[in-house]
């Protein structure tokens, strides 16, 4: 395992409200992201950065928002939560494009009542 | 549109059975195809395969890319019961795209 940490692990939170996930990584992987897991859907890409302050948009990136200000951590936010923003999500890292290789952290489980 | 489609997407089959689980791509620019193991926790790195005919192999774990026909298989030979788990497909493409777009997984069930 490539030294991802997720946190929370969990989290219930109310519609309306803001949210942030953290990703934390101590491998100094350039290249990290954030995948959300839902029940028929498989894994689906957020968002993510290839490098500090260097993010780009996923295949469903609507109602999230990422930041990176140092290498090792990625924060993921839900401006205003909504129900069908409940999933598993996951945060992943390689050290580069091409290397194919994506190392993911333990999850973190969001309910939005 | 990226599409991944794995096959079949549930399977219950007795220890010590082979399975095969397969996996179809359409992407632009193909770059390398991946296997995870998913255990109710978070998915881990199986093979990696970039080319053609060259099967990856991992103790009872093996996987071959046909990169003309477009797909994957992963055979999983002897099973155990500890072989339970979503078995996913990945496809990594180059030229500015990134992440890996999946497949919805093959959940397997080795009854003992």
């Amino acid at each position: 395992d490539a030294g991802i940490t997720q946190s929370p692990r969990h989290k219930v939170t109310e519609t309306g409200t803001p949210v942030t996930l953290r990703c934390h990584q101590t491998e100094n992987h350039r290249y990290m992201y954030w995948y959300r897991q839902d029940p028929g859907h498989g894994l689906r890409l957020i968002h993510y950065s290839y490098g500090v302050k260097d993010t780009d948009k996923g295949e469903v990136s609507d109602g999230y928002s990422v930041s990176r200000s140092k290498t090792e951590d990625f924060l993921l936010t839900l401006e205003s939560a909504t129900s069908s923003q409940t999933s598993v999500y996951f945060c992943a890292t390689t050290r580069d494009r091409g290397q194919g290789t994506q190392y993911f952290g333990p999850g973190t489980r969001l309910t939005v009542l | 549109e990226d599409k991944v489609v794995q096959s079949p997407l549930s399977l219950v089959v007795h220890e010590g059975d082979t399975v095969t689980l397969n996996c179809s791509y359409e992407v632009t620019n193909f770059r390398s195809l991946l296997w995870y193991k998913q255990e109710k926790k978070a998915p881990t790195f199986l093979f990696m395969l970039t080319s053609s005919g060259i099967e990856k192999k991992s103790g009872r774990l093996s996987s071959i890319l046909d990169k003309k026909e477009l797909f994957s298989i992963l055979n999983i030979t002897a099973t155990q019961t500890g072989d339970s788990a979503v078995y996913l497909c990945a496809v990594e493409v180059g030229g500015g795209a990134d992440g890996l777009t999946f497949g919805k997984g093959t959940h397997l069930i080795i009854q003992p």
